[in-house]
């Protein structure tokens, strides 16, 4: 059973647009949520993060956005550049265990 | 080390022969994972270590899959008998104890024939 579910295996976006991916969890435990970036042939490397006790949180073009009460997830890419094509994954932490979503492929069209 | 150095990168094998995927984490990093991405899947959990506690083998999909951490330190992930739906990425990551971040290697590629 997938506590942490990415439900568009695919995006596809222009250059310069908004970026919009989303997480739905059901671990009401997670107290930690963070999102990876992949590149094929590499290991995921580290996003950016929230807490639980906080709603966003911003670094440069990348917002996360956390509903509690909807158990989702959101990240935000303003503007979209073509570097930033990659798989997106999220994931949820529960005391020392981490839980993945399946991923979401970013496109983003020059 | 610098990064999580996981070796080998690729490795083709026969169906029913063992295998072993070695990991080296971050120097200092007492908490080591592995997990395991299939082809169009998102990242398994496999094996957790944390110090000299027992290790969290829940994720092990079969016992034919087993791991150990030597010292503390390096890790290898042993599958015997391999199967054709053994084939996969498999990524290991480090962490400090409680940390809230992973850092992951770049994985070992596994194909069974």
């Amino acid at each position: 059973d997938q506590q942490v579910k990415q439900n568009s295996p695919s995006l596809s976006v222009q250059e310069g647009r908004i970026s919009i991916l989303n997480c739905d969890y059901t671990n009401s435990m997670f107290d930690y949520f963070l999102w990876y970036k992949k590149y094929p042939a590499e290991g995921p490397t580290f996003l950016i993060s929230i807490s639980s006790i906080k709603d966003k949180n911003e670094d440069g073009r990348f917002t996360v956005f956390l509903n509690k009460s909807a158990k989702h997830l959101s990240l935000h890419i303003v503007p979209s550049q073509p570097g930033d094509s990659a798989v997106y994954f999220c994931a949820a932490k529960d005391f020392n265990k981490f839980y993945f979503g399946s991923g979401t492929k970013l496109n983003v069209k020059p | 080390g610098a990064g999580v150095s996981q070796s080998p990168s690729n490795k083709v094998t026969e169906k029913g022969k063992d295998v072993e995927l070695r990991c080296d984490p971050i120097s200092g990093h007492t908490a080591l994972y592995w997990y395991r991405q299939s082809l169009g899947q998102g990242l398994e959990f496999l094996i957790y270590f944390q110090g000299n506690s027992a290790p969290d083998k829940s994720g092990l999909p079969s016992d034919r899959f087993s791991a150990e951490r030597t010292g503390g330190s390096v890790s290898t992930l042993t599958i015997q008998r391999t199967q054709q739906e053994d084939s996969a990425v498999y990524l290991c990551a480090s962490s400090l104890y409680g940390a809230n971040v992973l850092t992951f290697g770049a994985g070992s590629r596994l194909t069974v024939l």
